[in-house]
């Protein structure tokens, strides 16, 4: 069974840090793109980050750009989000998402979602 | 504001056909497929359409999608009061560089 767990999230004050993990589990890790996809509370979906299968090809959102960065550990099955200088409109749900294998853009599993919240 | 526009909310009667639109423009619709999502209150999104019309093994054929030029749509025939969620469109912007997400539609069973 594919499993997603997302880990790390919590509140931090704005202009902190914080990292996000997601444990992957059930499929060929080291196969797959993978990516974060946030939610802030009450609002709609917004992809953040891209990372192909040997994290050769990397994207980001204008929104975090410059101040994310997404990683992996293959060995590890682990998929991981550093964020910093964080802002109040980073505050979201953060879900982990798996590419499909033949349309990238196309996330066919989620994770459950970690709630991050940017505060004073 | 989203780069793809889709209405806010739809409804219908158990039984009924519902159509969603999405709507973008050349840099992202018109020479990108298009996915969609489901989500159920409370939970993590599911994918119900990939490339314009594909349905992922366990989804329902109640559930379709099409595209036409820079539009794209999902209809859910026969609904059921279990098909009362959030529906997102997406796909990949060439300009931006990046996945870009309807504001997401409500659907509604009366």
């Amino acid at each position: 069974e594919v499993q997603l767990v997302v880990s790390g999230g919590g509140l931090v004050q704005p202009g902190g840090s914080l990292r996000l993990s997601c444990a992957a589990s059930g499929f060929t890790f080291s196969t797959y793109s993978m990516n974060w996809v946030r939610q802030a509370p009450g609002k709609g979906l917004e992809w953040v980050s891209y990372i192909n299968s040997i994290s050769s090809a990397i994207y980001y959102a204008d929104s975090v750009k410059g101040r994310f960065t997404i990683s992996r550990d293959n060995d590890k099955n682990s998929l991981s989000l550093q964020m910093n200088s964080l802002r109040d409109e980073d505050t979201a749900v953060y879900y982990c998402a798996r590419s499909h294998l033949g349309v990238v853009t196309a996330f066919d599993f989620w994770g459950q979602g970690a709630l991050v919240t940017v505060s004073s | 504001q989203s780069v793809l526009t889709q209405p806010p909310s739809a409804s219908g009667t158990p039984g009924q056909r519902v159509t969603i639109s999405c709507s973008g423009s050349s840099s992202n619709i018109g020479s990108n497929t298009v996915n969609w999502y489901q989500q159920l209150p409370g939970t993590a999104p599911k994918l119900l359409i990939y490339s314009n019309n594909q349905r992922p093994s366990g989804v329902p054929d109640r559930f379709s999608g099409s595209k036409s030029g820079n539009s794209a749509s999902l209809a859910i025939s026969g609904l059921q009061s279990e098909d009362e969620a959030d529906y997102y469109c997406t796909t990949w912007d060439d300009s931006l560089k990046g996945v870009v997400f309807g504001g997401g539609t409500k659907v509604t069973v009366l």
